[in-house]
């Protein structure tokens, strides 16, 4: 069975300090993507970043970056030079196959201390 | 990146009653999916809504109880029947382009009494 798993309930951060968001998962696809999504507490989710399974490459938007390391089955989320604005709730998410449907995480509470 | 908005974006409800909420697209799409998100949970998807047919549900999850409507590709109703306070949570309809664009609509957020 597919199954995404976040390790970390909460974690804190300096401003302006780089954080690392942990999460491996489980599947036996070939074919697969990983998301991850913040969820701030108006409940929104807002799209952060795409890595697919055949990507060779590291995927990275602006502050943040996909640490994918496939043997492993890990892709942790790293977000550099924190600001107040990135406390929220992040939730990284699998994609099953050709599907579309999208199996998350428990998620990760992040607070940006000032 | 997709314009999604729902409606309402929350209500209050009286046990035994419905709530229909409503996402629209601003364009075309394939797949559209509606997920729950119970208070201090992750989210968890309650069914595909297939354009011109049946949706197809999730585990646990019945057409009687959440019955989807897809009249064509911009549009997608989702009803919550026969409210109980378990019900109470956001529902957020999702679209996907492409195997790696997946965005959300804003949210609905249910409280049940």
């Amino acid at each position: 069975a597919q199954k995404i798993t976040q390790t970390q309930p909460g974690m804190f951060v300096q401003e302006k300090e780089a954080v690392t968001l942990d999460c491996t998962y489980d599947t036996s696809d070939q074919s697969y993507g990983l998301f991850w999504y913040k969820q701030p507490s108006s409940g929104e989710m807002i799209f952060l970043i795409y890595q697919g399974s055949y990507d060779e490459q590291n995927a990275t938007e602006g502050r943040y970056s996909l640490n994918f390391q496939k043997a492993r089955k890990s892709a942790n989320l790293v977000i550099t030079a924190s600001q107040l604005g990135d406390s929220a709730m992040y939730f990284c998410a699998m994609r099953e196959g050709q599907t579309g449907k999208l199996i998350f995480g428990q998620g990760t509470t992040l607070q940006v201390k000032p | 990146s997709a314009v999604i908005s729902q409606k309402p974006s929350r209500d209050i409800c009286q046990r035994g009653t419905s709530l229909t909420i409503q996402c629209q697209v601003d364009s075309q799409v394939t797949m559209m999916f509606w997920y729950r998100q119970q208070p201090g949970q992750s989210l968890t998807l309650i069914a595909t809504a297939n354009q011109g047919s049946e949706a197809t549900y999730e585990s646990g999850f019945v057409i009687d109880k959440f019955p989807i409507s897809r009249p064509n590709l911009t549009f997608s109703t989702l009803t919550v029947s026969n409210l109980s306070p378990e019900d109470s949570s956001i529902y957020l309809c999702s679209v996907a382009r492409g195997y790696n664009e997946q965005f959300f609509g804003p949210g609905t957020r249910l409280t049940v009494l």
